[in-house]
């Protein structure tokens, strides 16, 4: 069975561009997740959607950070302008409804130079 | 927010030594997850537990669910050299929203041959 699937695996970008990372979660998971993972703060939860919809978008640095999830197979995280602060592994996670659990996509390493 | 402290931070073994590692917290926790991330890539899930007292074990590894409630363990038995990695716990506060994980700080494993 194919995993989340998350692209691209690495992003190099000039700070003030736009930087869209893209997963496609597990078949049949109604939950999906995106984490930041930095040495200084670890994982840490960004957005929470469940059938779709935004449910927690608390932990959403800035406005600078948009997500989206149009259907059940796709999801973006924009980042406009991006800033090198922002430089991270960005992962996307899914899980069934119901479980709590998290399973995770490879990670984009983003750079913001 | 919640916290789960996770130790050790790094371990240094020899290649078939067993090896354990915890984590703790200050509330009770509904549920605990057990992931291993590889360089480079996402974290795996190795062990979930669900109740207090729950020992499971999954080939070489074994975790328990604290009875506390506050604690869990996961130990390696006979480590072998692709046991190298960052291993992390993840849980699911009592009294949190029912989706959201706090993950532990890590504790990198590093196995000689």
């Amino acid at each position: 069975d194919a995993g989340v699937i998350q692209s691209p695996r690495h992003e190099v970008t000039e700070m003030g561009q736009e930087v869209t990372l893209r997963c496609k979660p597990i078949s049949g998971h109604n939950s999906l997740f995106w984490y930041r993972q930095t040495m200084m703060r670890g994982l840490e939860l960004l957005i929470y959607f469940n059938n779709n919809v935004p449910i927690d978008d608390s932990g959403m640095p800035e406005d600078r950070f948009s997500a989206k999830m149009p259907n059940a197979s796709f999801s973006t995280l924009k980042i406009q302008p991006s800033e090198p602060r922002d430089s991270a592994v960005y992962f996307c996670a899914s899980s069934p409804t119901g479980r709590v659990l998290a399973f995770f996509g490879q990670g984009t390493r983003l750079t913001v130079v | 927010g919640q916290q789960l402290n996770q130790s050790p931070q790094s371990m240094f073994i020899q290649e078939g030594e067993d090896v354990s590692m915890n984590c703790t917290s200050s509330s009770i926790f509904n549920t605990w997850l057990w992931y291993k991330q590889d360089p480079g890539e996402g974290p795996v899930l190795l062990i979930a537990l669900y109740k207090a007292g729950e020992l499971t074990s999954n080939g070489r590894l074994t975790a328990q669910f604290g009875i506390t409630r506050k604690d869990s363990f996961l130990n390696i038995s006979a480590s072998i050299p692709s046991d190298v990695g960052i291993y992390f716990c993840a849980g699911q506060a009592s009294g949190g929203s029912n989706y959201k994980l706090t993950f532990g700080k890590g504790t990198l494993l590093t196995v000689n041959p």
